[in-house]
């Protein structure tokens, strides 16, 4: 049973196409999140929803938008792609938004903008 | 904003070894995790100390917190070759997100 699934594992595309990942936590938690990993390994948040709601929204470029259709799915859409935007992204999951309890990861999506 | 850093960056130690890692933060915290993450992967939680702790264990896993120098560190005990992977660590600053930091490669050669 995957607890946190993301979807594409690897996406590879042009700059300025429009693509999307999705993610899904069968875990029955209440907050989601968007990470993003460069080529270092930083890893930094982009957004955080609860109960469906937007609670977290670091400085992104606005070409990047996040969707919460129910509180089980998480998706990233991302707008007229740059090379920049190559990395890792990660979905991940808590109980609360307090942080009381670590967060569960997805396996990541592997994007690569050419 | 505070951010987690890890220090040293890169370890390689023999299986059966210990491996120490220490991890700095800048402001207060409510607690403090850490991650592991395999190459490829998503990363694991594997724990979590509240800052009213000083010491935790679990498994082969001891974490420390001093909150007075606003430092943890990380040690496997009896390392072995499914150890290798980056650990992190990560504050929860009361904002609703943790800060993560840049990782430790450890590597356990068998």
């Amino acid at each position: 049973d995957t607890a946190v699934s993301q979807t594409p594992k690897y996406l590879v595309t042009q700059m300025g196409n429009d693509k999307s990942i999705k993610c899904e936590q069968n875990l029955g938690h209440d907050t989601m999140y968007w990470y993003k990993q460069d080529s270092k390994k930083f890893l930094k948040i982009m957004f955080s929803y609860n109960n469906k709601e937007l609670i977290i929204n670091e400085t992104v470029p606005n070409r990047f938008s996040p969707k919460s259709p129910d509180k089980a799915h998480l998706n990233l859409h991302i707008n007229s792609l740059e090379l920049g935007d190559s990395a890792v992204y990660f979905c991940a999951s808590s109980q609360e938004a307090g942080l009381l309890a670590g967060q569960y990861f997805g396996p990541g999506t592997r994007l690569t903008v050419t | 904003s505070q951010q987690g850093e890890e220090d040293p960056q890169a370890l390689s130690i023999q299986e059966g070894e210990n491996a120490t890692m220490n991890c700095s933060y800048k402001t207060s915290i409510n607690n403090l995790q850490w991650y592991r993450q395999n190459s490829g992967r998503g990363l694991v939680h594997l724990i979590l100390i509240r800052s009213n702790e000083r010491e935790k264990h679990s498994g082969r896993l001891r974490v420390t917190l001093d909150t007075s120098k606003k430092s943890s560190s990380l040690l496997i005990t009896a390392s072995r070759a499914a150890d290798t992977a980056s650990y992190f660590c990560a504050t929860d600053g009361g904002n609703n997100r943790l800060a993560f930091g840049k990782g430790n490669q450890v590597v356990v050669i068998p």
